[in-house]
Parts: structure tokens; sequence; C-alpha cells
């Protein structure tokens, strides 16, 4: 009965390689997430999605494309993979603008 | 640059003791949140304070927020081992971005 699930927990992979990760939220949520955390735990926002809809897109390169197929999942893609792309990136999700619930986290480690 | 900056960055005390983490912004606010995180773990809710609110508390925790210095506090009473955590406050922007500081690292020693 996890309320945000995302898979898969660890990544390992190539330079050049492309990848997908994907989140699940179980509470009814209108609002999905992706953040990037990185080696300093800093967390930073990437996109949100609100009902299937784009609302934030921040400063991230265009290799990484996110996909609401429905307001309960929100995955995404990364093509051509590169170092600085190493970092854990975490999904979320909440109603409205109210407390946000996080996934365990997708550890990401490009070679 | 960050919007939100948390102090001090490593804190550690003793179970028992009361443990405080500041957090100052820059740019106004809808409301402004603290997170823990567990060592390779997800982040966790723990308390929202809105913009028009002064102090709050849940249980163990107390939030203050100051608007008219763009701070907040959170005051951890009676620490306990399991209380070892980053702890982040997060600022939820008018533009509904929520933007997170840098974090505390808080150890509490049995």
């Amino acid at each position: 009965d996890t309320a945000v699930s995302q898979t898969p927990k660890y990544l390992v992979t190539q330079m050049g390689n492309d990848k997908s990760i994907k989140c699940e939220q179980n509470l009814g949520h209108d609002t999905m997430y992706w953040y990037k955390q990185d080696s300093k735990k800093f967390l930073k926002i990437m996109f949100s999605y609100n009902n299937k809809e784009l609302i934030i897109n921040e400063t991230v390169p265009n290799r990484f494309s996110p996909k609401s197929p429905d307001k309960a999942h929100l995955n995404l893609h990364i093509n051509s993979l590169e170092l600085g792309d190493s970092a854990v990136y975490f999904c979320a999700s909440s109603q409205e603008v109210w407390a946000q619930y996080f996934g365990p986290g997708t550890r990401l480690t490009v070679l | 640059s960050q919007q939100g900056e948390e102090d001090p960055q490593a804190l550690s005390i003793q179970e028992g003791e009361n443990a405080t983490m500041n957090c100052s912004y820059k740019t106004s606010i809808n409301n402004l949140q603290w997170y823990r995180q567990n060592s390779g773990r997800g982040l966790v809710h723990l308390i929202l304070i809105r913009s028009n609110e002064r102090e709050k508390h849940s249980g163990r925790l107390r939030v203050t927020l100051d608007t008219s210095k763009k701070s907040s506090s959170l005051l951890i009473t009676a620490s306990r081992a399991a209380d070892t955590a980053s702890y982040f406050c997060a600022t939820l922007l008018l533009s509904n971005k929520l933007i997170f500081g840098a974090g505390t690292r808080l150890a509490v020693h049995p």
C-alpha cells in the first residue's frame, strides 16, 4: 500500500544510453513532480504536472522528457545519458499546493 | 541563487536536548514546509505553516515563521536518536513552485 512508488530503485548505465524511471501514486493527488538531488543533497525541482498537464518545466536539458499518461503516473525518460546526470531522482505528489509526498528515490549512476 | 538557506549545516546533540534549525528565504511565499530525510530514503513531510501564521505545533515539533524577516525555525524538543536525519525547509513561492534549502544534518547521540 505504498503511497508513491518509483522503479527502479537503482539504475547503473553507460554514458550515451537512454533510460526511463517510472512513478506511480495511489493517493488520488492531482499534481506530480520530479526532483533531482545531487551529491551535496541539494534538491531541485525539474518538472511538475497537474492533471496530466505540464505546469513547471525548469531549466532542464531537453534530453529529459517527462510523460504523464494519467494523473496517477509520471514517468521520466532520459536520452543520451551523461556523467553529470548521476544523482538521486525523486518523484512526489500533492493535492494542489499542499504537503508533498515523496517516493523512495531512484539512484542513477552513469559510468 | 538559492531561495532557502538553512543554518546550521550540521548539528550534533545528546538525546533529550532540544534541536533548533533555522531557515531564511528571499522572496514572498504562500507557505513554508519542513521535511525530514533519513539516509538513503525519500523526504517525509513534517509540518506546513501558512504565510499568515506565526507559529505551529505538531507533537514535539514547533515551527515559527517571521515573514518580516523572511525566516523560519524548527524546534524539536526532547530529541531522540531516531530524530537523526537531514531536515529541509521548503518555501512555496507565489508561482506554486516549492524550493528546498540545502538542509541541516542532525545527529542525536544516545
